[in-house]
């Protein structure tokens, strides 16, 4: 089944600490992306990447930290989390080329 | 990026079709008008896109003004599980939107009654 998997799917965790929330699909997508939603705002665009080892910056990318060293897998690292990036979370994945976004089914963080 | 305009929420009876209006005055010529929905905080499932002319799949059809300033989603036989929230984006499409991808605004909260 094509699909986007994200684990670990709920997370709480402490200030400070360090953490990674995976993302993988397999579609043999080009172009993968994180997102944050949170209440009022949307969904924001974190970080997105073109290939492998081609990434950006989005719209928020400040203490996030990503790599693409597998054209399969596009994990995201918070260094030092703090309680600001309590959010939801969401990987997606794309075919250059074609238009539609396949989203995985998220990641609750919570920093206390 | 364009920007888009929704009504806050719908309610639609079950069985029923369910039109969701978006307006999007400023959109480009080359900007696309994409359609995806939210169930309670899944992932973002794409319905459809089109460019100028009105497209029909599986999921839904959308229908879009000859002027392009707004078009309207058709969920033609809405279903309880259709209750969701529906973001309309204007965005460049294929590989013109490589990088800053999508963003999503407040949508409309769809909710199908029996």
């Amino acid at each position: 089944e094509a699909q986007v998997t994200q684990n670990p799917r709920y997370l709480i965790t402490v200030t400070g600490k360090k953490l990674t929330v995976t993302c993988s699909q397999n579609m043999n997508h080009e172009y993968m992306s994180w997102y944050r939603q949170d209440p009022g705002l949307g969904l924001r665009q974190i970080y997105y990447s073109m290939n492998v080892e081609v990434t950006d910056k989005g719209d928020v990318p400040e203490g996030y930290k990503v790599s693409r060293k597998e054209k399969r897998n596009f994990p995201l690292i918070l260094e030092s989390p703090s309680p600001n990036q309590t959010s939801l979370y969401f990987c997606a994945s794309k075919s250059e080329g074609r238009n539609e976004q396949y989203f995985g089914p998220g990641t609750r963080l919570t920093v206390t | 990026d364009a920007k888009t305009t929704q009504p806050p929420s719908m309610d639609c009876a079950e069985g029923r079709a369910a039109n969701l209006p978006c307006n999007h005055s400023t959109i480009s010529g080359n900007e696309y008008v994409y359609w995806y929905r939210q169930i309670h905080s899944q992932g973002p499932q794409y319905i459809i896109h089109g460019l100028k002319n009105n497209e029909t799949n599986e999921m839904a059809s959308l229908i879009i003004t000859e002027d392009r300033k707004s078009s309207t989603l058709i969920l033609p036989h809405a279903t309880l599980r259709d209750t969701a929230v529906y973001y309309c984006i204007v965005r460049l499409g294929g590989t013109n939107n490589a990088g800053n991808m999508l963003t999503f605004g407040g949508g409309t909260r769809l909710m199908v009654k029996p």
